[in-house]
């Protein structure tokens, strides 16, 4: 069974369309993740869902508008698509917070966005 | 990212031992973390080690932490070309969120 999952596996897609990344983890886990790696294997937190709450916002542009309906799923939407955005955008979910456990995060195969 | 520094590369002959280095600047990290990323997939947790260790060993991998110099370096002993990917550094920031380096690419050689 996969731990987490994303949808799709490719995306590529014309400059200023509207397009969605879904996350789902049958783990159980309380929190949810979202990094964005460049093309220089730069990996970056994006944003971080506890319960369904958004804790951590990383100066995102406001074009990325995640989405949790329940907690074992974190929705990535993006607005207005810029050549910028591609990327390989990875999910990752953790039983609870990292920095005070020794609870890992668990990563997704990752979606990569092409934006043309 | 800025707060976790890593070399690029490391080329290695299969069998020797590789010993990746990195930096970091959060003297108040708890856990200090090695993820591997193999090509075209997701990161897998390698290993971890809490603040308050210098060392710690896993079968082929031993961590070191010097928390001073604010150096942590990943060993891996008789390296196999399935050790050949991505590895990158991480320190936990909060309780929600980790700083990754910029990775080092392992290249093993026969």
């Amino acid at each position: 069974d996969t731990a987490v999952s994303q949808t799709p596996k490719y995306l590529v897609t014309q400059m200023g369309n509207d397009k969605s990344i879904k996350c789902e983890q049958n783990l159980g886990h309380d929190t949810m993740y979202w990094y964005k790696q460049d093309s220089k294997k730069f990996l970056k937190i994006m944003f971080s869902y506890n319960n369904k709450e958004l804790i951590i916002n990383e100066t995102v542009p406001n074009r990325f508008s995640p989405k949790s309906p329940d907690k074992a799923h974190l929705n990535l939407h993006i607005n207005s698509l810029e050549l910028g955005d591609s990327a390989v955008y990875f999910c990752a979910s953790s039983q609870v917070g990292v920095g005070g456990s020794t609870d890992t995060q668990y990563f997704g195969p990752g979606t990569r966005l092409t934006v043309l | 990212g800025e707060d976790v520094e890593q070399s690029l590369f490391l080329s290695v002959r299969e069998g020797d031992s590789s010993v990746i280095n990195c930096t970091y600047t959060d003297s108040s990290s708890t856990y200090l973390y090695w993820y591997k990323q193999e090509p075209g997939a997701g990161l897998q947790l390698l290993t971890y080690i809490f603040s308050n260790m210098d060392m710690k060993q896993d079968q082929r991998l031993t961590v070191l932490l010097n928390k001073k110099d604010k150096h942590l370096s990943l060993r891996i002993a008789d390296t196999q070309t399935g050790d050949s990917a991505i590895y990158f550094c991480a320190e936990s920031i909060d309780d929600y969120k980790l700083s990754f380096g910029a990775g080092t690419t392992v290249t093993v050689r026969a």
